[in-house]
């Protein structure tokens, strides 16, 4: 089975700090992503990342950056916290292909910014 | 640009009766189509996808889904739901490239009456 594990489920940080939040998948795939959720929202796309070192941004990355120095690892940092950044966040990972190949995600990590 | 509707925020049921949840979709290309489903706290499972070929789609947990190109359409049905089938369910589609971005809509929070 794939797995995808971040590293914390639930974590509070204090408004300012510089947070790391990691995602580690063993199924040796080419794409990652991570994923912001909040109420009413859905699933909205921050960054991806389709090879080492290799990332594009996605809808939202605003107060963002990520980091991909090894193919099974994606850090997404928030630079300096902020109370607006208190969400659920999802990290996903999926091979490459036509569309069809689903992604997988991991269990989330429940960001409280105060 | 290619996005997914999902009309219903929240939609209860009571336990056996049928299910259809909503979701409509706007793209340019055959769109490669998916259901996720996400308990209280955890992160998503994959219920079914379409890319191609037979329109009726099965998948896990007694779900199916039927893709309708004239409707853009893409709902999930159950004929007979479980108390355990309480969660929040997502629509997504992809965007058909090697990176493969899921786009995915609100969400639509179902409850099952006992």
């Amino acid at each position: 089975d794939v797995k995808v594990t971040q590293s914390s489920r639930y974590l509070v940080k204090r408004t300012g700090e510089k947070v790391f939040l990691e995602c580690v998948q063993d199924m040796d795939h080419e794409n990652m992503f991570w994923y912001r959720q909040d109420p009413g929202l859905g699933l909205r796309l921050i960054y991806f990342s389709y090879d080492v070192k290799m990332k594009e941004k996605g809808d939202i990355p605003e107060g963002y950056s990520v980091s991909r120095e090894k193919k099974e690892r994606f850090s997404l940092i928030l630079e300096s916290a902020s109370t607006n950044q208190t969400s659920m966040y999802l990290c996903a990972s999926s091979l490459p292909g036509q569309g069809y190949t689903e992604a997988f995600f991991g269990q989330g990590t429940r960001l409280t910014v105060v | 640009a290619q996005s997914v509707t999902q009309p219903d925020i929240h939609i209860t049921v009571s336990e056996g009766a049928s299910l259809e949840l909503r979701c409509n979709y706007s793209y340019g290309a055959t769109p490669y189509l998916f259901w996720y489903v996400q308990s209280p706290g955890q992160g998503l499972q994959l219920l079914l996808k379409y890319f191609s070929g037979d329109t009726l789609v099965q998948g896990i947990k007694g779900f199916e889904a039927e893709f309708k190109r004239s409707q853009s359409s893409f709902n999930l049905r159950k004929p007979s739901v479980h108390w355990s089938d309480a969660a929040e369910y997502f629509c997504a589609v992809g965007n058909g490239g090697a990176t493969n971005k899921l786009i995915f809509g609100t969400g639509t929070l179902l409850a099952v009456q006992p």
